[in-house]
């Protein structure tokens, strides 16, 4: 049982670069999020999602897309990368508004 | 509004007590409690209702009290197993769309020691 599966798990970009973080879930989960947590500091909500093709803005969306086609996947994009973008990136899946589950994470740094 | 945590780090010896507070400015639906230890993902403890009810799993227990907003987790006996960052996440709306939506707090750090 995989559960939410992350990749890649580390990227090192540079600045200007665009990237696609992904993430799917395996339980057929429909609300998903994307949180940012930078070091020493609490989770963030960038974008959620409520089903396939219903996305929201959450707490700082400045700088990200995302797309939700499927049930399953739900990329983050980042266009032209910055050094403040550098955090750990957690996608989450949750049966509605019950407890969310968490994927390990993507490293990202951007020189 | 981000809620607050308090304290912000704690360090306790095996079997010691602690109290974690979560405070919002803003009426609740409920709050959610989550442990990540260092280098992982977060991983969820309990979910409060607005109602009061208290909630419990084994050693570890929370409360949310409706009138002043704000929720504490409560740790027993603790173990070093209980070492990580505790975070809160509120939940102020479930209408269509913004149900399962969560701010959270800036953590708690707590050190179990032998």
């Amino acid at each position: 049982n995989a559960g939410v599966t992350q990749t890649p798990k580390f990227r090192i970009l540079k600045i200007g670069q665009s990237m696609t973080l992904q993430c799917t879930q395996d339980m057929n989960h429909n609300y998903m999020y994307w949180y940012r947590q930078d070091p020493g500091m609490g989770l963030k909500l960038i974008y959620y999602s409520v089903g396939a093709g219903i996305t929201d803005k959450g707490e700082v969306p400045n700088g990200y897309n995302v797309s939700r086609s499927t049930t399953e996947d739900f990329p983050l994009r980042l266009e032209l990368a910055a050094p403040s973008q550098t955090s750990v990136y957690f996608c989450a899946s949750s049966y509605s508004e019950q407890p969310q589950h968490f994927g390990d994470g993507t490293r990202l740094s951007i020189l | 509004q981000q809620p607050v945590q308090s304290p912000q780090a704690v360090i306790l010896r095996e079997g010691e007590d602690a109290v974690i507070n979560c405070s919002s400015s803003k009426a609740l639906y409920s709050v959610h409690w989550y442990r990540q230890k260092h280098g992982e993902a977060p991983v969820f403890l309990m979910i409060l209702l607005k109602g009061g009810e208290q909630k419990g799993h084994e050693k570890i227990s929370a409360s949310f009290n409706e009138k002043k907003q704000q929720s504490s987790l409560y740790l027993t006996a603790s173990q070093l197993s209980y070492s990580g960052t505790y975070f809160c996440g509120t939940e102020v709306s479930r209408f269509y769309n913004q149900g399962g939506k969560l701010i959270f707090g800036q953590g708690t750090e707590l050190s179990v020691k032998p």
